[in-house]
């Protein structure tokens, strides 16, 4: 079993739609998450971090993490195309100095 | 403004070839990474290191070196021997206090 396993999609959805991206994860040490979007040919960059279990809301976007499930999710409310990108989850275990990450799930937003 | 440099964007390598990617931050950073993304395979970890003049193998290190001479600094060196280099190169480097990476914008390099 991989350590993360994240679907790499396409995920295709008109826009205004509501967006649900996943990761599940089989290490129970991992103890911070944190969702990473990365644009063709660019470098990833943060949108979220967090290191308990419930939600994170930060405009249109809201990180979920479920410690019991070992399940972590992003959703994206009001999609726009500009939203149009791989969409990285990364796990992080406090006693190592390197993160986990997923391959990423490609989104399509289409106006 | 505070960032990571990669330099260049792109790059070509010919047959034989040692190649060297740059990598410069100015974010006080302690830890710096090197990573290699191809379709489908995600970010996969080269080397890293936490301070000067020390670094570790990450899972794909053979045919790669790196040296940390200088806190700001972590050149990538891409050697004949890595017989299929051509992928999308990341660096990134993070504070040891918060294991929050911030990444450059990458080197696409080629094989001519």
């Amino acid at each position: 079993q991989k350590e993360v396993e994240q679907d790499p999609g396409p995920l295709s959805v008109p826009e205004g739609a509501i967006v649900s991206l996943n990761c599940t994860y089989s290490n129970s040490a991992f103890q911070y998450f944190m969702w990473y979007r990365q644009y063709s040919r660019k470098g990833p960059e943060l949108l979220m971090y967090t290191y308990s279990s419930g939600n994170k809301e930060d405009g249109r976007f809201t990180a979920q993490v479920d410690k019991s499930s070992k399940y972590i999710s992003l959703f994206i409310r009001d999609s726009q195309p500009s939203d149009s990108a791989t969409y990285l989850c990364a796990l992080e275990n406090s006693g190592y100095s390197t993160l986990t990450f997923g391959k990423g799930t490609m989104l399509l937003v289409s106006p | 403004d505070g960032g990571i440099t990669q330099s260049p964007k792109y790059l070509f390598r010919k047959e034989g070839q040692n190649v060297t990617l740059s990598c410069e931050q100015n974010l006080n950073h302690d830890a710096m990474y090197w990573y290699r993304q191809d379709p489908g395979q995600g970010l996969r970890l080269i080397y890293y290191s936490q301070i000067v003049n020390d670094f570790q193998k990450g899972d794909i290190a053979e045919g790669y070196s790196v040296s940390r001479e200088k806190k700001e600094s972590f050149p990538l060196t891409v050697t004949s021997a890595q017989k299929n280099p051509t992928a999308f190169y990341l660096c990134a480097s993070n504070s040891v206090a918060k294991n929050i990476q911030y990444f450059g914008a990458g080197t696409r390099l080629s094989v001519l």
